[in-house]
């Protein structure tokens, strides 16, 4: 079954001890990118990628890392979590020039 | 960079009517319109979507237009049904390499009343 996955999918952790949220697709998609979504805020970028060690800066980059050192997977790396970083975050992936993107099922993160 | 506005940030209607969103955006170097639908506690859906170069697109009961030199760009749903009530965000952005910078509006909550 074609799908992007995350995990974990609910965590509740404290401010400052570094966390990894994974994101993997069995697509062969050739983008992928992160988004937050808060209450009235809507959905926004945090990092894309367009390829394998290729990533670029979203709206709002700062307080987290990325990495893609291999097409499937495209990590979120907070390295110092914040309260302010508490939301439910999304991965998402499409094929290259073809744009619709396929999210993963979210990730909410509570930072106390 | 990109700013985009969203309205309303609610909408009721009458199933069977029908509903517009609008969204302005800022930055004329957008190039790619996409329309995301979320239901409750669902993830976002891509519904439609526009590049610059063109002016309307429809696809069954639901169209965007673009008026590029206003910087606004609007989705209407036609003969509304009830699986239709959801949050709807625009976002605007470019296309890099392929690759999509987006910037999305702040979502429009529509109920279809039977």
């Amino acid at each position: 079954e074609a799908q992007v996955t995350q995990n974990p999918r609910y965590l509740i952790t404290v401010t400052g001890k570094k966390l990894t949220v994974t994101c993997s697709q069995n697509m062969n998609h050739e983008y992928m990118s992160w988004y937050r979504q808060d209450p009235g805020l809507g959905l926004r970028q945090i990092y894309y990628s367009m390829n394998v060690e290729v990533t670029d800066k979203g709206d709002v980059p700062e307080g987290y890392k990325v990495s893609r050192k291999e097409k499937r997977n495209f990590p979120l790396i907070l390295e110092s979590p914040s309260p302010n970083q508490t939301s439910l975050y999304f991965c998402a992936s499409s094929l290259r020039y073809h744009y619709e993107q396929y999210f993963g099922p979210g990730t909410r993160l509570t930072v106390t | 960079g990109e700013n985009v506005e969203q309205h309303p940030s609610t909408l009721s209607v009458q199933e069977g009517d029908s509903a517009v969103i609008k969204c302005t955006y800022s930055d004329s170097a957008s190039n790619y319109f996409p329309w995301y639908k979320q239901e409750l506690g669902k993830r976002p859906q891509l519904i439609i979507d526009i590049r610059s170069n063109v002016g309307e697109k429809k696809d069954q009961r639901i169209a965007v237009t673009l008026n590029k030199t206003a910087k606004h760009f609007s989705l209407h749903i036609t003969e509304t049904q009830p699986e239709d009530s959801a949050v709807y965000f625009c976002a605007a952005g470019e296309i890099i390499q392929g690759a999509q910078k987006l910037v999305f509006g702040q979502g429009t909550r529509l109920t279809i009343n039977p």
